[in-house]
């Protein structure tokens, strides 16, 4: 079965603070996304990485960076967290040609 | 650049009636078309795709979707609601950014809610 795991369900943290948000995916997919998806808004599109150390800008990088330094992972990088980046953040991963996405189960950051 | 519109927030459906949960696209190219759900407190979970094929797309738990080119849509069906339906559904079509990435872009999202 296809899995795609993220590091915490639910993250509090202060302004200010520097956040990791870690995805790993066992399905050896070439590509992997970080998403927020806010009310009203859907899922927006972060970064996306198509092989290991790449990275592309999505709809609404700024605030956020990213690593790849495996293929089975892709962290999430908020330098300094501030309170309009509370939102849910959601990974996922596909195959270097199929559209399919897989996800993971979320998880809710609250930024105070 | 591709896209997709959900044009309903909300669609309220009593049990065991048949539902509808629209979405319309607009592309270059071929669409590439897929409908996923989201359960309270979860991740996206696939329930079908439009890639090429027969207009009528069957998908899990009893969903289908039909594919309507002079339209531009592809509305999510199920002949009979059940209340564990209710969830957020999202449409997306495939965006092809460049570089070989195949993306999606989502819609805004429309919560199904199935009264019992």
């Amino acid at each position: 079965d296809v899995k795609v795991t993220q590091s915490s369900r639910y993250l509090v943290k202060r302004t200010g603070e520097k956040v990791f948000l870690e995805c790993v995916q066992d399905m050896d997919h070439e590509n992997m996304f970080w998403y927020r998806q806010d009310p009203g808004l859907g899922l927006r599109l972060i970064y996306f990485s198509y092989d290991v150390k790449m990275k592309e800008k999505g709809d609404i990088p700024e605030g956020y960076s990213v690593s790849r330094e495996k293929k089975e992972r892709f962290s999430l990088i908020l330098e300094s967290a501030s309170t309009n980046q509370t939102s849910m953040y959601l990974c996922a991963s596909s195959k270097r040609i199929d559209p399919e996405q897989y996800f993971g189960p979320g998880t809710r950051l609250t930024v105070t | 650049a591709q896209s997709v519109a959900q044009p309903e927030d909300q669609v309220n459906v009593a049990e065991g009636n048949p539902l509808t949960v629209k979405c319309t696209y607009s592309v270059s190219g071929n669409p590439y078309l897929f409908w996923y759900v989201q359960y309270p407190n979860r991740g996206l979970q696939f329930l079908l795709k439009y890639i090429t094929g027969d207009n009528l797309v069957k998908g899990s738990y009893g969903f289908e979707a039909e594919f309507n080119k002079s339209q531009t849509s592809f509305h999510l069906k199920k002949p009979s609601a059940l209340v564990s339906d209710s969830a957020l559904y999202f449409c997306a079509v495939r965006d092809v950014p460049g570089g070989g990435a195949n993306n999606l872009f989502f819609g805004t999202g429309t919560r199904l809610t199935v009264i019992p």
